[in-house]
């Protein structure tokens, strides 16, 4: 079965560099989540979509931004980056209509700041 | 504001016992919880979900209880292989495109 996909896996920046992170939800499903985790800490949910639109938002920086295309796919844009956004970023997709709740989750794109 | 709190302390258990895990909750009236499992460097995996008017889940090994008078889910796996190692995150979900996700439990199996 198709899972979410998360690209890139891996990523090296510079201090105040830009990155984007992309991330394909499962076919059909209609909600998509960023998620940033730190060493040794729990996910931070950031950021949420449904059918395209921002449904929710966490503890995201300003430096940070993203949407969801008309495709379904997601993109997570960081600017100015520091130190302290090296991390894990998930993305998870989810579909409304099915009443678990259940989140499905990539790999992780692994961004780390030098 | 919200907080979720699960064991800070790793959990270390012998192959073959009973795992509990705790989660509690303040400042919440999740309409359920949700159970993940998390591998080092790996996105969480879901396991089990209990709705509020749900006293007890069972699937396979794992047993889950969710008390809403005293804010906690008690997250149950019996007859543990090593291959349970791993963090084990709780979330209570109000029902919003927002799932916050508990500090996690460390479980550690020793064979």
């Amino acid at each position: 079965a198709a899972g979410v996909i998360q690209s890139p896996r891996h990523l090296i920046k510079e201090k105040r560099e830009t990155a984007t992170l992309k991330c394909y939800p499962i076919p059909r499903h209609d909600t998509v989540y960023w998620y940033q985790q730190g060493p040794g800490q729990d996910p931070q949910f950031l950021i949420s979509f449904y059918e395209k639109m921002q449904s929710d938002k966490g503890s995201i920086p300003d430096r940070f931004s993203a949407q969801q295309f008309s495709d379904y796919h997601s993109e997570l844009n960081m600017s100015s980056l520091e130190l302290g956004d090296s991390a894990l970023y998930f993305c998870a997709s989810s579909l409304r209509t099915v009443d678990t709740g259940e989140l499905f989750f990539g790999e992780g794109s692994r961004l780390t700041v030098l | 504001s919200q907080k979720i709190e699960q064991n800070s302390e790793a959990l270390n258990i012998q192959e073959g016992k009973t795992a509990t895990l705790t989660c509690n909750y303040t400042n919440y009236s999740p309409a359920y919880l949700q159970w993940y499992r998390q591998d080092p460097g790996r996105g969480p995996v879901f396991l089990l979900l209990i709705r509020e008017n749900e006293k007890e889940k069972r699937k396979e090994r794992l047993k889950v209880t969710f008390d809403t008078t005293l804010k906690q889910s008690l997250f149950h796996i019996t007859a543990s292989p090593p291959a349970d190692s791993a963090t084990y995150l709780c979330a209570p979900s109000p029902k919003t495109d927002k799932l916050i996700f508990g500090t996690g439990t460390r479980l550690q199996v020793f064979p």
